[in-house]
């Protein structure tokens, strides 16, 4: 279904601690999976993506992990910093349709 | 390399008032969505446009429309504006045969009054 969250859930976590955001997606047919960072007063933008015949794909300090079998999407980010601090949106697709986007998560990050 | 620029950056409206967003993609793109994010909410997909045309549609009512020019910019238009309008509006551009990969711009706020 449609993005419908009325919460943003927080994740606090201590600078240098390894961070794992969780996401759970709807559709089982999805081609494709993102996630986006927001940081205050801007648009979201493109971390990393995994298309959905693979189960893990790493960038630089994030990891992306997909467990088909539970339609459940992690992102890793290592050694957090305070720059890693925002909203973050996975987003699952299909090929030559629309976007969808989860609820988001609210990532802190202190001294 | 200018990324997706959007005007304005924010705008009061009252009720049945029509408003219009603009939008210019990242040079090269041919593609451009838009998304309503609300307060504390991923982006909701709106509509997209490619080749002047609208080529999909979210669950918004017709008060929703948009526009492509040849430039691949585009403009979303919404009339008789309701308080739940009120939103960030972002645009975000691609390639055709690249769709996945969308950049976004900043967003426009707007608030209705």
């Amino acid at each position: 279904g449609e993005s419908v969250g009325l919460h943003l859930p927080t994740l606090s976590v201590q600078e240098g601690d390894n961070s794992i955001i969780n996401c759970a997606y709807s559709n089982s047919a999805s081609d494709y999976f993102i996630w986006y960072k927001q940081e205050s007063g801007k648009g979201p933008q493109f971390i990393i993506d995994i298309r959905s015949n693979m189960d893990k794909r790493q960038g630089q300090r994030v990891t992306v992990l997909l467990n088909k079998t539970v339609k459940h999407l992690s992102l890793q980010i290592a050694a957090t910093q305070p720059g890693d601090s925002a909203v973050y949106f996975c987003a699952e697709g299909i090929l030559n349709d629309k976007l969808i986007f989860g609820t988001g998560t609210r990532l802190q990050v202190f001294p | 390399d200018a990324g997706v620029t959007q005007s304005p950056t924010h705008l009061i409206k009252t009720r049945g008032q029509q408003v219009t967003l603009r939008c210019s993609p990242k040079s090269g793109h041919d593609t451009v969505s838009w998304y309503q994010q609300a307060l504390g909410q991923g982006p909701q997909f709106i509509f997209q446009y490619y080749e002047e045309e609208e080529r999909q549609r979210g669950n918004f009512p017709d008060r929703f429309s948009g526009h492509q020019f040849p430039n691949y910019s585009s403009e979303l238009n919404v009339n008789a504006l309701l308080l739940g309008d009120s939103a960030l509006y972002l645009c975000a551009s691609s390639l055709a045969r690249n769709q996945e990969t969308q950049y976004f711009g900043p967003g426009t706020r707007l608030l209705v009054l």
